[in-house]
């Protein structure tokens, strides 16, 4: 099983509209957990951590599941402007340090 | 702010020649890494350095080596390039090393021919 898997996408979604991207880790010990967006051909930007308690960063809110080690990221009112890759990565706090996901593409179409 | 910054932007190598990557970070960080990001692939961590003088392997450091002589700068290097190291190369700085930030640098688009 792979460290951090997600949502194999892409995602195509009319303007408006709500999409939920899933993320699954594996390791247990898994200290902390956050979303990147990546645009096309860019670097990785943090778009927000992730706590235990949720968090809500205007549209966006993400979720986490330690329990069923989980990890979500929702976008309410889905702008062309969101159009990108978004990486699900975790932190182990061992060595190998931050585990990036492969990446869920999404595209908001007009 | 530069933040982090990389060079060159785009290289070409033939099979077997060397190349070294620049990233220098202006944030004081402690903490630098080296990814590579395959077409359609999540980053692959290659090596990392929680300061100067200190590095340790990541998950694919074969074929490379870094070294870390001061907290700015964080070089990577390619001894005798294959064409398996075609890929992206980011690196990244953190100021600690489990619930913060990381900064990526614009990457470096690397082919082996």
């Amino acid at each position: 099983r792979k460290e951090v898997e997600q949502d194999p996408g892409p995602f195509n979604v009319p303007e408006g509209a709500t999409v939920a991207f899933n993320c699954t880790y594996s390791n247990s010990a898994s200290q902390s957990f956050f979303w990147y967006r990546q645009d096309c051909r860019k670097e990785p930007k943090l778009l927000m951590s992730v706590y235990s308690s949720g968090n809500e960063d205007g549209r966006f809110t993400a979720q986490l599941n330690r329990a069923s080690q989980y990890i979500s990221l929702l976008i309410r009112d889905s702008k062309l402007s969101d159009s990108a890759t978004y990486l699900c990565v975790v932190n182990t706090g061992y060595g190998q340090n931050f585990v990036f996901g492969p990446g869920t593409r999404l595209s908001v179409l007009p | 702010n530069a933040g982090v910054t990389q060079t060159p932007k785009f290289r070409i190598l033939k099979i077997g020649q060397s190349m070294t990557l620049q990233c220098t970070q202006d944030m004081n960080h402690n903490y630098m890494y080296w990814y590579r990001q395959d077409p359609g692939m999540g980053l692959k961590l290659i090596y990392y350095s929680v300061g100067a003088g200190i590095t340790d392997k990541g998950e694919v450091p074969n074929g490379y080596n870094v070294s870390r002589s001061t907290t700015e700068d964080f070089p990577l290097r390619l001894e005798l390039a294959a064409p398996s190291q075609t890929s992206v190369y980011f690196c990244a700085s953190s100021e600690t090393i489990i619930t913060d930030t990381q900064y990526f640098g614009p990457g470096t688009r690397l082919t082996v021919l």
